[in-house]
C-alpha cells in the first residue's frame, strides 16, 4: 500500500529561525505532490503543490518545498518563521495508479515562540 | 463565493442514533471526498467520488455510507454511531483526481 510518513510530529522553533518539515512517500509510480497547512479550528488551506517541472516550488506565506524523486521526500522549508506560522501543517500524495485519492501524512506541528 | 460548505459545523449523537453530514460546493468541480481528523492521525480517506454517479470506498469506510445526490452535493451518513466515530470530518473537492482539494471547515461530532 502507498504511504506518506511525515518524520517529525511535533517541531518548536524560535521566531526568525528556519524552519524544514520533513515528508517521505513510498512510490513506483508518478506522484503529484501538496503541502497543506490547518490554523487552529479551521480547515485545511493549499500551501504549495508540485505537479511537474522544476523540483523547487514557492507556495504561499514564504514557503517552499523540493521534491527529489530518488530520496522520495517533498520537505517543506522556510527561512525565517513568523509566530503566524504556528499551526499543523500535512504532506499529502497523489499516487498516479488507479482507485486512488490524496492520501496525507499524520501531520507536523509547527510551534513558533518569541 | 463560498467554496466548500459543510453542515452542520457541530453535533452531539448518542451511541445508535443516525444522521447525516452535509456537504455542497459551487466550484463545478468533478470530485468530492470525505476525510476523518483524529489526533495523531491525520486525515484518513472516508469515501470519494471521481465524478457524478461514482462513489468508491476509502481507508476507513466501515460505518458509513455516501451518496453522491448531484454534482454540488455529497452526503456522508452514519447509520448506527460508535463512540469511535467521534472525530472531526472534513469535505473536500477538487476538479479532478490530481487536482489541489478545497475543503469545508469541518463538522465536529462527538458520540457519547
Amino acid at each position: 500500500a502507498q504511504s506518506v510518513t511525515q518524520l517529525d510530529s511535533q517541531v518548536p522553533v524560535f521566531e526568525e529561525a528556519p524552519v524544514e518539515l520533513r515528508c517521505n512517500y513510498s512510490s513506483s509510480v508518478s506522484v503529484y505532490l501538496f503541502w497543506y497547512v490547518q490554523y487552529p479550528n479551521q480547515g485545511l488551506q493549499l500551501l504549495l503543490k508540485y505537479l511537474s517541472g522544476s523540483t523547487l516550488v514557492k507556495g504561499i506565506n514564504g514557503f517552499e518545498a523540493e521534491f527529489n524523486k530518488s530520496q522520495t521526500s517533498f520537505h517543506l522549508r522556510k527561512p525565517s518563521v513568523h509566530i503566524s506560522d504556528t499551526a499543523e501543517y500535512f504532506c499529502a500524495v497523489w499516487f498516479n495508479q488507479a482507485g486512488t485519492a490524496l492520501i496525507f501524512g499524520k501531520g507536523t506541528t509547527l510551534s513558533v515562540s518569541s | 463565493n463560498a467554496g466548500v460548505t459543510q453542515t452542520p459545523k457541530f453535533q452531539v449523537l448518542k451511541t445508535g442514533q443516525s444522521m447525516t453530514l452535509q456537504c455542497a460546493q459551487d466550484m463545478n468541480h468533478n470530485s468530492m471526498y470525505w476525510y476523518r481528523q483524529d489526533p495523531g492521525m491525520g486525515l484518513r480517506l472516508i469515501y470519494y467520488s471521481a465524478s457524478e454517479g461514482t462513489t468508491d470506498k476509502g481507508e476507513v469506510p466501515n460505518g458509513y455510507n455516501v451518496s453522491r445526490l448531484n454534482k454540488r452535493e455529497f452526503s456522508l451518513r452514519l447509520e448506527s454511531a460508535a463512540p469511535s466515530q467521534t472525530s472531526v470530518y472534513f469535505c473536500a473537492s477538487s476538479a479532478s483526481r490530481n487536482s489541489p482539494l478545497h475543503f469545508g471547515n469541518g463538522t465536529r461530532l462527538t458520540v457519547t
